[in-house]
């Protein structure tokens, strides 16, 4: 079957590094995605990766190997506007995307 | 950036009753709509693919008859939760996909607010 795997929860003090992995079991693959979820609203696209490697965007990167079926979101200087669900959701052979439960980052001051 | 809203952002109803929500895409053509259910913690449902002109596709599990989609223009697709109980209560989201956005090869989603029901 497919599967994603991510941490439920995980807890990181304002300006320092948090790294959120993600790893996926699809039927082919077509890219990997990860979005940003407040508590209560939509989820807002972050970044993709289709190639392995490291994507820098800003405070957040995300890193691809498609060969281990993993992913990581790597959020630096973190802010408390950064507190929110993390959702990891790869496009299978039919781009279809299959969503991961998400991760609940909690930011300490 | 493309924008997608979605109407109401909270609803409050009666058991039995039916409920419509709305999903437009403001400055772009979405021939493919999509609409999820979440649950509190839990993560995203896609319950069906809304395609412009032609019938929805149903994940499995999904009861067509109860959660009518409609996808009668380019920018608005419709769900409505007919016969509406308690369980149903959930988070419902739409997003749609913009074909021709910069982000094309990526197949960018853009989302929709949300729309909180509760069924009483």
């Amino acid at each position: 079957g497919q599967n994603i795997d991510q941490p439920t929860e995980m807890t990181a003090t304002e300006g320092a590094i948090v790294q959120i992995n993600c790893t996926y079991q699809t039927s082919g693959f077509n890219g990997l995605f990860w979005y940003q979820q407040h508590a209560g609203e939509a989820p807002t696209f972050l970044s993709y990766n289709v190639l392995d490697g490291l994507e820098e965007k800003g405070r957040f990167s995300s890193f691809l190997s498609r060969s281990k079926g993993y992913s990581y979101l790597l959020l630096k200087e973190l802010q408390m506007k950064d507190s929110a669900s993390y959702l990891c959701a790869a496009k299978d052979s039919n781009y279809q995307l299959i969503w991961g439960a998400g991760t609940k980052l909690i930011i300490k001051p | 950036g493309a924008v997608v809203s979605q109407h109401p952002s909270w609803v409050i109803c009666k058991s039995g009753t039916s409920v419509k929500i709305e999903c437009r895409s403001l400055d772009f053509q979405a021939t493919t709509m999509f609409w999820y259910r979440q649950f509190p913690k839990q993560s995203l449902m896609l319950m069906a693919t809304s395609n412009e002109g032609s019938k929805a596709t149903y994940e499995q599990g999904v009861e067509k008859d109860k959660f009518l989609i409609n996808h009668a223009s380019l920018t608005l697709s419709t769900l409505t939760v007919t016969s509406a109980h308690p369980e149903d209560s959930s988070f419902y989201i739409c997003s749609a996909l913009n074909p021709v956005s910069g982000r094309e090869d990526t197949g960018e989603l853009f989302f929709g607010e949300g729309s909180r029901l509760t069924v009483l």
